[in-house]
């Protein structure tokens, strides 16, 4: 069975300061993968979304992921957070029959003025 | 523009009591799904379906049933709820045909005593 594993349970950082958060999948064939992002309070929307083509994927509010098949990851980057990004974030991936979507156990991140 | 409906959206109930979820969408998506999520556990599949008439089980589907009772309806029972069905529900739909992005309703906390 496919697996989604999320490394970082917890992060803090500082405002301005780099992010990246690790999310490797286990399965060996084609496979389309997700980052959704749940801020305090609400439901989970998708923030960036891999299925073909360019491995560096960009999504909403300034957030990156990279698609590395070789290392089956698919980290969520963002070069400065801000104290809005305060969320949990959920990797997630998609395979074989494409209806059923595998989330890992999410990061909770807090960004700190 | 409603989206994914739950209801309702807080519930306490006594253990062996029973209760049933609603779940809405008004996007004429094909898939439908129920997520449930603990902290620490992400978000795991209960049911879900593909399609109207199927209804198939995810992760955890013991001591759920589901309906789905049209296109737009999908409810989730729980017979004789147990302590450890407290958790935090989630509904999503999906169009369909392995497009993958999940559009969530915006949850129902139920809380087993």
């Amino acid at each position: 069975a496919q697996s989604v594993s999320q490394h970082n349970h917890h992060v803090i950082l500082s405002e301005a300061a780099s992010l990246e958060l690790g999310c490797n999948y286990s399965y060996g064939g084609t496979v389309n993968l997700f980052w959704y992002v749940q801020y305090p309070g609400q439901h989970l929307q998708l923030l960036l979304k891999y299925f073909s083509g360019d491995p560096l994927v960009k999504g909403i509010k300034g957030f990156e992921a990279e698609f590395i098949k070789s290392k089956f990851s698919f980290n969520l980057r963002k070069p400065s957070v801000q104290w809005s990004d305060t969320a949990e974030y959920f990797c997630a991936a998609l395979t074989g029959g494409g209806n059923k979507l595998t989330f890992g156990t999410g990061t909770q991140l807090k960004v700190e003025l | 523009n409603a989206g994914v409906t739950q209801t309702p959206k807080f519930q306490v109930l006594k253990t062996g009591q029973s209760m049933t979820l609603q779940c809405a969408q008004d996007m004429n998506h094909n898939s439908m799904y129920w997520y449930r999520q603990d902290p620490g556990m992400g978000l795991r599949l209960i049911y879900y379906s593909a399609s109207e008439g199927t209804t198939d089980k995810g992760e955890v589907p013991n001591g759920y049933n589901v309906s789905r009772l049209n296109k737009r309806e999908f409810s989730l029972r729980l017979e004789s709820a147990a302590p450890s069905q407290t958790s935090v529900y989630f509904c999503a739909s999906n169009p369909g045909l392995g497009t993958g992005e999940l559009f969530f309703g915006e949850g129902s906390r139920l809380t087993v005593l």
